[in-house]
């Protein structure tokens, strides 16, 4: 068990709401991520944080921003969702400070923009 | 730049028969290299890792990965597939002093009763 828990786990929204999702850890990782999964496109990092307040961003981190204001949780908030952004994001944890160490997955967000 | 191919989207196999899951990288370094698995509606699941040590590499649930430098791959074995390794599969890399991982775009298996 990784003790990465996301909230929430499935939501609807409507074109041009904001919407936030949660990510919590309970395992004191410095790097959190968020990334979104898409048919055909793998898994495609958003942003990421190296520590509380320190964020930097991913391949695909426009119409999203990130948040850490303690170790424990990671924000991602979409600003104004768009139907480009119905996807399943998951956010993650990494076990230690080197690159070898492995990256924990949380069980997933499914967002929907109708 | 750090990059994963996988080559299949989908495979299907018998059940009983080996699996072969195949995954070329590009790294300017040597890399750090991961097989994920994901079952429906559920999060990635670490299989194995390749972190410079031997480069047979031995996961969970009977799968295994062997890291060739000449061949740049790192294609993911197991010898009899069961019903329960279907899945989708992911092979991912990272860098020394990379914050991230790249992952490639899945291979889908299916194991055929």
């Amino acid at each position: 068990d990784a003790g990465i828990t996301q909230s929430p786990r499935h939501k609807v929204t409507e074109t041009g709401t904001p919407v936030t999702l949660r990510c919590h850890q309970t395992e004191n990782h410095r790097y959190m991520y968020w990334y979104r999964q898409d048919p055909g496109h793998g898994l495609r990092l958003i942003h990421y944080s190296y520590g509380v307040k320190d964020t930097d961003k991913g391949e695909v981190s426009d119409g999203y921003s990130v948040s850490r204001s303690k170790t424990e949780d990671f924000l991602l908030t979409l600003e104004s969702a768009t139907s480009s952004q119905t996807s399943v994001y998951f956010c993650a944890a990494r076990q230690g400070p080197t690159s070898g160490n492995t990256i924990y997955f949380g069980e997933g967000s499914w967002l929907t923009v109708v | 730049a750090q990059s994963v191919t996988q080559l299949g989207s989908h495979v299907s196999v018998s059940e009983g028969a080996l699996v072969l899951l195949r995954c070329n990288y590009s790294s300017s370094v040597p890399p750090y290299l991961f097989w994920y698995v994901q079952y429906p509606n559920q999060g990635l699941q670490l299989l194995l890792k390749y972190t410079s040590a031997a480069t047979l590499v031995k996961g969970i649930n009977g799968f295994e990965a062997e890291f060739k430098k000449s061949e740049t791959s790192f294609h993911l074995t197991k010898p009899s597939a069961h019903m329960s390794d279907a899945a989708e599969y992911f092979c991912a890399v990272s860098e020394a002093g990379a914050n991230n991982l790249f992952f490639g775009t899945g291979t889908r298996l299916t194991v055929i009763p």
